[in-house]
């Protein structure tokens, strides 16, 4: 059974380019949640989505980030206009949303965007 | 979610045991105390996670005061592949399935050979 996925591992970008990050949940998970990581700091919660809904954006700056989690393929986070202060490790997580008491979140291995 | 307080950092020798403390005197009678950690360039992985009575997995022991304010996750032996970041974090059950997991600083665990 294949964990979290998340493709590129590595990315570079030039200032003003766009920045496409992929995550593919474990199976038969339906939430999934973006984390950032900016260098030397702990991680922060982004967004947390369910199929085609957006169900917390809170940590999400307010321009240039969007995320989405169509019906079908697997969840986007897309930066417009990445500026040098994007640089950081972007990690997905996902679970299967039971409304468990343990409700653990399994993570991928990140995405590590630099802008040059 | 509550907060907690740990050490920033700790050390420890490979094969001895390893208590990594967490302070949450504000938790709410419906918070678990939930352990992540973090392993050099890589993802998050759950650890062990508890409510009142203390917890044991594969990888570790979870140690929980009987006021609840404080915890304490237990390596028993640690390895080298046990050096990492851990977190101790507050979950409410009354949160819906998809609250996010709010993460502190953590404590470096250093393991020397």
């Amino acid at each position: 059974n294949a964990g979290v996925m998340q493709n590129p591992r590595h990315l570079v970008r030039r200032r003003g380019q766009e920045a496409r990050l992929r995550c593919s949940p474990m199976k038969g998970h339906s939430h999934v949640y973006w984390y950032r990581q900016l260098p030397e700091e702990g991680l922060k919660f982004m967004v947390y989505l369910q199929k085609e809904n957006i169900i917390d954006e809170s940590g999400m700056p307010k321009e240039r980030f969007s995320a989405e989690f169509p019906k079908e393929g697997p969840s986007i986070l897309r930066i417009q206009q990445v500026v040098r202060g994007d640089s950081a490790a972007y990690f997905c997580a996902s679970s299967p949303g039971l409304a468990g008491v343990r409700n653990e979140q399994f993570f991928g291995p990140g995405t590590r965007l630099t802008v040059l | 979610d509550a907060k907690t307080t740990q050490p920033n950092s700790m050390e420890s020798n490979e094969e001895e045991p390893v208590h990594l403390p967490c302070n949450h005197s504000t938790i709410s009678g419906t918070d678990y105390i939930h352990w992540y950690r973090q392993l050099p360039s890589q993802g998050p992985e759950y650890v062990i996670h508890g409510l009142t009575s203390n917890v044991n997995n594969r990888m570790a022991s979870l140690a929980i005061a009987e006021d609840r304010k404080s915890s304490t996750l237990i390596l028993h032996r640690a390895t080298l592949r046990d050096a990492a970041v851990y977190y101790c974090i507050l979950r409410g059950t009354l949160n819906q399935a998809g609250t996010a997991l709010i993460f502190g600083k953590g404590t470096t665990l250093s393991v020397s050979s």
